[in-house]
């Protein structure tokens, strides 16, 4: 089945401690983007990378990192959380060249206490 | 800065036709989206228009106008499974994969 999987699906954490949330997709989707939802502000681009090694920031980059070494795998990584991280993080996928269909996890919500 | 407008909130009946409009303020241009997301739901695609004009996808359409900076979501014969959050979404750039959302107008259909 065509899907993009990410883990933890629920996380609480408190301030400080490094965490990563990780993202696969088996459709070979040369994009893949992170996104968090928060209400009110709906969805904010975190990152993005159109490529193997080529990444790039999107909206709300301030305190993420990412990496993208395989074709597959997007992590997602709060080297030092804090309580404003606060939120529902989606990942998704798409094909280059593919318009704008567009597919993504079910969602990790993170409490940083 | 870069911003696009949605309703808050819609209602409707079952049965009924209901737009969700979209009006942006973007630094470029490269396609309009939308997406659908049901409560406690991870957001899925709709429609892409590139283009000016009528795109219709089954009981969903979506038009764009370019030179308005704006578009809608056209949803008919409501059902009660249409009762959901809708996102429009713009392409910004044209060598990035940089997506602004909206804020999200959510549905609720009503017997």
């Amino acid at each position: 089945e065509a899907q993009v999987t990410q883990n933890p699906r629920y996380l609480i954490t408190v301030t400080g401690k490094k965490l990563t949330v990780t993202c696969s997709q088996n459709m070979n989707h040369e994009y893949m983007s992170w996104y968090r939802q928060d209400p009110g502000l709906g969805l904010r681009q975190i990152y993005y990378s159109m490529n193997v090694e080529v990444t790039d920031k999107g909206d709300v980059p301030e305190g993420y990192k990412v990496s993208r070494k395989e074709k597959r795998n997007f992590p997602l990584i709060l080297e030092s959380p804090s309580p404003n991280q606060t939120s529902l993080y989606f990942c998704a996928s798409k094909e280059a060249g593919g318009g704008e269909t567009q597919y993504f996890g079910p969602g990790t919500r993170l409490l940083v206490l | 800065g870069q911003s696009l407008e949605q309703p808050s909130e819609v209602t409707a009946v079952e049965g009924a036709i209901v737009q969700i409009n979209c009006t942006y303020q973007t630094s470029g241009f490269y396609g309009l989206s939308w997406y659908q997301q049901h409560d406690g739901g991870a957001p899925t695609f709709l429609s892409y228009n590139a283009l000016d004009g009528l795109e219709e996808t089954g009981r969903f359409s979506s038009f764009l106008s370019r030179s308005d900076s704006y578009g809608y979501l056209l949803l008919q014969e409501l059902q009660m499974k249409d009762s959901a959050s809708y996102f429009c979404a713009v392409r910004s750039s044209y060598n990035t994969d940089k997506l602004i959302f909206g804020t999200g107008t959510r549905l609720q259909v009503f017997p």
